[in-house]
């Protein structure tokens, strides 16, 4: 059972465009949605948050959105840099609870 | 920048063998918890503890599964008689609050069960 889902598991973007990743719940107990990023052999980092009391967080080129409505939440990156390739993982937690439920990754390629 | 060891990064041992994998977690941190990723799949939450019992645990953790903080640094998951299907990647985290979600993971521990 995917609660959280990520649809692509590979993007592929120029340095300097903008990289889209989506991702997708069906728990509508999420309250929290996070975005961690894992390169290999390391351990996931987390990269940006959002609380579901808001539609929209930035932190420099990291912005992520959600739309409850769709339980759909993205993560921009802009502009793309080469050392943004990585595997970035959506994750969710529900009130009241502290794990985390992730989805598969997207593995994201940035080129020159 | 504080942030959690673990050890050993990579672990070979026999199905039926009994392993401990080690975890420091950041000093301030209340609370600890245990992932893995079994290869091409994705990150599966195993056990959370908090205030030196456990918090929350999932499916994936049965009785051949067990967490400990036998002192105030020290986290670790015994894993009691190892099967083929425990082969994955261990990864530990740990976090300030409960509600917030952000943890920090470290860089993981890669069993293979031979």
């Amino acid at each position: 059972d995917q609660q959280v889902k990520q649809n692509s598991p590979s993007l592929s973007v120029q340095e300097g465009r903008i990289s889209i990743l989506n991702c997708d719940y069906t728990n509508s107990m999420f309250d929290y949605f996070l975005w961690y990023k894992k390169y290999p052999a390391e351990g996931p980092t987390f990269l940006i948050s959002i609380s579901s009391i808001k539609d929209k967080n930035e932190d420099g080129r990291f912005t992520v959105f959600l739309n409850k409505s769709a339980k759909h939440l993205s993560l921009h990156i802009v502009p793309s840099q080469p050392g943004d390739s990585a595997v970035y993982f959506c994750a969710a937690s529900a009130r009241g609870y502290s794990t985390l439920t992730f989805g598969k990754g997207t593995m994201l390629l940035v080129s020159p | 920048e504080p942030e959690v060891t673990q050890t050993p990064s990579h672990q070979v041992t026999q199905m039926g063998q009994e392993v401990i994998l080690h975890c420091v977690p950041i000093s301030n941190h209340l609370y600890f918890y245990w992932y893995r990723q079994i290869l091409g799949q994705k990150v599966e939450f195993l056990v959370s503890f908090y205030n030196n019992e456990i918090s929350e645990k999932s499916e994936i953790f049965d009785d051949q599964f067990s967490v400990e903080r036998p002192d105030g640094s020290n986290f670790t998951l015994k894993i009691r008689s190892t099967k083929l299907e425990d082969s994955a990647m261990y990864f530990c985290a740990s976090g300030r609050e409960k509600n917030t979600g952000e943890l920090f993971f470290g860089e993981g521990s890669r069993l293979t069960v031979l």
